[in-house]
Formats: C-alpha cells, structure tokens, sequence
C-alpha cells in the first residue's frame, strides 16, 4: 500500500545543500506530507511536515509542487551527522499512524 | 528539551517467556504507540492507545500482545510468549495533541532465543 516512491539512495558532500525527491501522485486533499529520519537504527526522528504550503523550520525545508503530487525535502548545509535514512510519509488527517517505506539512504561524504 | 525514553535498551529472553516493554512518554503528551522494525526491514505501526484504551492496532498486534498505562508516566508493551520472529527492536512514540507530530523514543531491542 506504498503511497510515496523515494530513491533508494543519494550521495550528498558535506556543506551541501541535499535535496530528496518524494513521489505521491496518488495524495488526497486531507493528506499531509510528512519527513522523518532515522540515524542507525535509532528512533525516528521527525524533521517536518506540511499540507500545501512550502515550509521551512530549523531542520530543513519542504517544497510541495503545486499539484501537490511530489515534494522535495531540502538539507540546506548537509553535515555527516545528516547521514539518516530519510522517511517521506503521507498521512491522512485523521488516522496518525505513520506507515513507513523504505525510505532514501543519504550519505554524507566529507 | 522532553524526550521519550525507553527501557531496556536491549533485552534477551528465550522463547516462550513472557516480557515487558517499557516506555516513559513525554509528560504532557496524550495519545501513544508502539511500532517495531525487524532487522533490515521497515518500521511498522503495531498499536496506538489514547484515554487508556487502544485507539487502533495492526494485525501484527494479536493477542500475544498487550498495552498499558499502569500509572501516570509509563507505558507498556507487553508479549506473553515471545517468538523467534518477535525478535525486532521496539520504538514507543507518543503525540501531544490533534496535529502534532510523533515522538520517538531510542528503541529496545529484543532477542528472542
């Protein structure tokens, strides 16, 4: 029941803006979009989440297209510390159970 | 900055035996969860559980397993007779209101032998 399609993995230097794609043609009008990561198999951890509107927090920025059907999760200045396996997550408004896929592996190299 | 925390961190048992999970969510949150990750695999939901009753639960969630808030500050993950396969590591999270996000605690592994 995947309803986002991420890469499996992206190479990003360190200093770098990183920029992870997030497919979700299927996304209906109470869904949000919603990034988690998770570093070595800690806890996820969630980074930001947004319904139609461009968000940015002190995490990262979320660009959502206008159809709403993709989005892209920008790192602005990637460290090694961002190395994380990156979960793009739709939700519908009601229901806040996360289903998780396999999510893109970003590697930060110095 | 709140966190939730879990215990323990990492905890072995033989099949068979029965085991809890423990879990302090963060104090002023209402609404919580227990997801597992099998090794190598995705992290899935199992359970969520709001005013001390489960809100909704996977169908990995059978009746080996069991929640509870036994007192103001803990929550419990527990499994009557582990399995080999119930060897995961087991992530509580909890939420504070409607539109808030999920928050995650470090995990428990557990090793079913």
């Amino acid at each position: 029941d995947a309803k986002t399609t991420q890469p499996p993995s992206m190479d990003c230097a360190e200093g770098r803006a990183a920029n992870l794609p997030c497919n979700h043609s299927t996304i209906s009008g109470n869904e949000y979009v919603y990034w988690y990561r998770q570093i070595h198999s800690q806890g996820p951890q969630y980074i930001i989440h947004g319904l139609k509107n461009n968000e940015t927090n002190e995490m990262a920025s979320l660009i959502i297209t206008e159809d709403r059907k993709s989005s892209t999760l920008i790192l602005p200045h990637a460290t090694l510390r961002d190395t994380a396996v990156y979960y793009c997550i739709v939700r519908v408004a009601s229901d806040y159970k996360l289903s998780f896929g396999a999510g893109t592996t970003v590697t930060v190299r110095a | 900055e709140p966190e939730v925390t879990q215990t323990p961190s990492h905890q072995v048992t033989q099949m068979g035996q029965e085991v809890i999970l423990r879990c302090v969510p963060i104090s002023n949150h209402l609404y919580f969860y227990w997801y597992r990750q099998i090794l190598g695999q995705k992290v899935e939901f199992l359970v969520s559980f709001y005013n001390n009753e489960i809100s909704e639960k996977s169908e990995i969630f059978d009746d080996q397993f069991s929640v509870e808030r036994p007192d103001g500050s803990n929550f419990t993950l527990k499994i009557r007779s582990t399995k080999l396969e119930d060897s995961a590591m087991y992530f509580c999270a909890s939420r504070r209101g409607l539109g808030d996000e999920q928050y995650f605690g470090p995990g428990t592994r557990l090793t079913v032998t």
